[in-house]
């Protein structure tokens, strides 16, 4: 099936740092890629929508100068944290898709995210 | 609105018996509909879907899950649980004939149940 790799898969530090998150899609073109945020015990949140070569889509209260986002490829998109502060400690979880909507979407593995 | 709802914050099954995680949603027209597990810290695994055709679709681990047209509902299935079945499941939905190309064709998600298989 589909592989969808993330990483890293755990970050730890400190208030101000800037953090960058892969995701790539290992054995198909993901035309699309999804970046999610995941509280504990909670749903998944969309934050943005990314199409290869064009500006990411972000979701209503998510601050595209703090979450940086780029689909530079049809195999990876990136998404950057930056000066991060303890309050966007959480997991964040990618998902790319070739494109098809009668098609899943797959998902990364997720990265945990903790800011001291 | 469309929505997604999984009634069930909770399930609670022994081992060896059945198990059912509700879905019903509010999507219009025909959508596609999708189950998801995810294990402790770890990204979502697709487990099945319904396209078109039989009610009745089976998928990984010996999932299955019984669309209700009239119900808009999707529940999800297991003849036997096991305990290592134990996981959150989500149930997605997204509208048909909508490619992706901006967040209207992504998936609606239900909040998940946590599904709990004691031995």
């Amino acid at each position: 099936g589909a592989v969808v790799s993330q990483h890293p898969s755990r970050v730890i530090c400190k208030s101000g740092t800037s953090v960058k998150i892969e995701c790539r899609s290992l054995d198909f073109q993901a035309t699309t890629m999804f970046w999610y945020r995941q509280f504990p015990k909670k749903s998944l949140m969309l934050m943005a929508t990314s199409n290869e070569g064009s500006k990411a889509t972000y979701e209503q209260g998510v601050e595209k100068d703090k979450f940086l986002i780029n689909h530079a490829s049809l195999t990876l998109s990136t998404l950057t944290v930056t000066s991060a502060h303890p309050e966007d400690s959480s997991f964040y979880i990618c998902s790319a898709s070739g494109g098809r909507s009668n098609q899943p979407q797959h998902f990364g593995d997720g990265t945990r995210l903790s800011i001291l | 609105a469309q929505s997604v709802a999984q009634p069930e914050d909770q399930v609670n099954v022994a081992e060896g018996n059945p198990l059912t995680v509700k879905c019903t949603y509010s999507v219009s027209g025909n959508p596609y509909l999708f189950w998801y597990v995810q294990y402790p810290n770890r990204g979502l695994q697709f487990l099945l879907k319904y396209i078109t055709g039989d009610n009745l679709v089976k998928g990984s681990y010996g999932f299955e899950a019984e669309f209700n047209k009239s119900q808009t509902s999707f529940h999800l299935k297991k003849p036997s649980a096991l305990v290592s079945d134990s996981a959150l499941y989500f149930c997605a939905v997204r509208p048909r004939f909508m490619n992706y190309g901006g967040s209207q064709g992504n998936l609606i998600f239900g909040k998940g149940t946590k599904l709990s298989v004691k031995p």
